[in-house]
């Protein structure tokens, strides 16, 4: 079946520096992306939407700047953390839509856990 | 303004016991109606979902029931198992675009 491929799935680093995280679709082209914030014990919360070929939708309170998305091919979108600091420390989860897939439309990546030292 | 409501926040029940976590959303154009299972450090996994053309969706200890009308939706899990302890979402979209996804709800399954 579809897979949402997301690496990496742990990391830590220093305040400042900055992380990129990937996501890709296996077997199927979505041109299509979403990026979600997980805080624990609470829900996904949407931050941006990723579109193939173009710039990304971001939600009221995020910031474009922090959050650099990039979605350059139909398998691939990376989202970049920068300047990261420890309140971005949280669970980040992408999804990539399948138009194919009448059933689930969407498929979700196994997330990427971020702590900032 | 929250998009859906989920309740309860948790549930404790017996093994073989069913489990029911309740949802309700407020936008009519919703037509797609997934519950997912989420495990500590994992990415939600798909339990089960609905389209709003049918009223009830069953696939094994799992049952969905719709009421378009009350627009409301709720996942109900037969024979609980202690493996079934997780945390359940349930989400509504205009198929295509974002998900808005519940508060959650945190099953604990007492063997």
């Amino acid at each position: 079946g579809a897979v949402v491929s997301q690496h990496p799935s742990w990391v830590i680093c220093k305040s400042g520096t900055s992380v990129k995280i990937e996501c890709r679709s296996l077997d199927f082209q979505a041109t299509t992306m979403f990026w979600y914030r997980q805080f624990p014990k609470q829900s996904l919360m949407l931050m941006a939407t990723s579109n193939e070929g173009s710039k990304a939708t971001y939600e009221q309170g995020v910031e474009k700047d922090k959050f650099l998305i990039n979605h350059a091919s139909l398998t691939l979108s990376t989202l970049t953390v920068t300047s990261a600091h420890p309140e971005d420390s949280s669970f980040y989860i992408c999804s990539a839509r399948d138009l194919q897939s009448r059933d689930q439309p969407q498929h979700f990546g196994d997330g990427t856990r971020l702590s900032i030292l | 303004q929250q998009q859906v409501k989920q309740s309860p926040q948790s549930l404790i029940v017996q093994k073989g016991g069913i489990s029911i976590i309740n949802c309700a959303y407020e936008n009519t154009a919703f037509d797609y109606f997934p519950w997912y299972q989420q495990f500590p450090g994992k990415g939600p996994a798909l339990l089960i979902a609905i389209r709003p053309d049918v009223s009830e969706k069953k696939e094994g200890r799992f049952t969905i029931s719709f009421n378009k009308s009350a627009k409301q939706f709720s996942l109900h899990i037969m024979d609980s198992q202690p493996g079934d302890s997780a945390t359940y979402f349930c989400a509504a979209s205009i198929v295509g675009n974002q998900f808005y996804f519940g508060t959650g709800t945190s099953l604990t399954v007492i063997p």
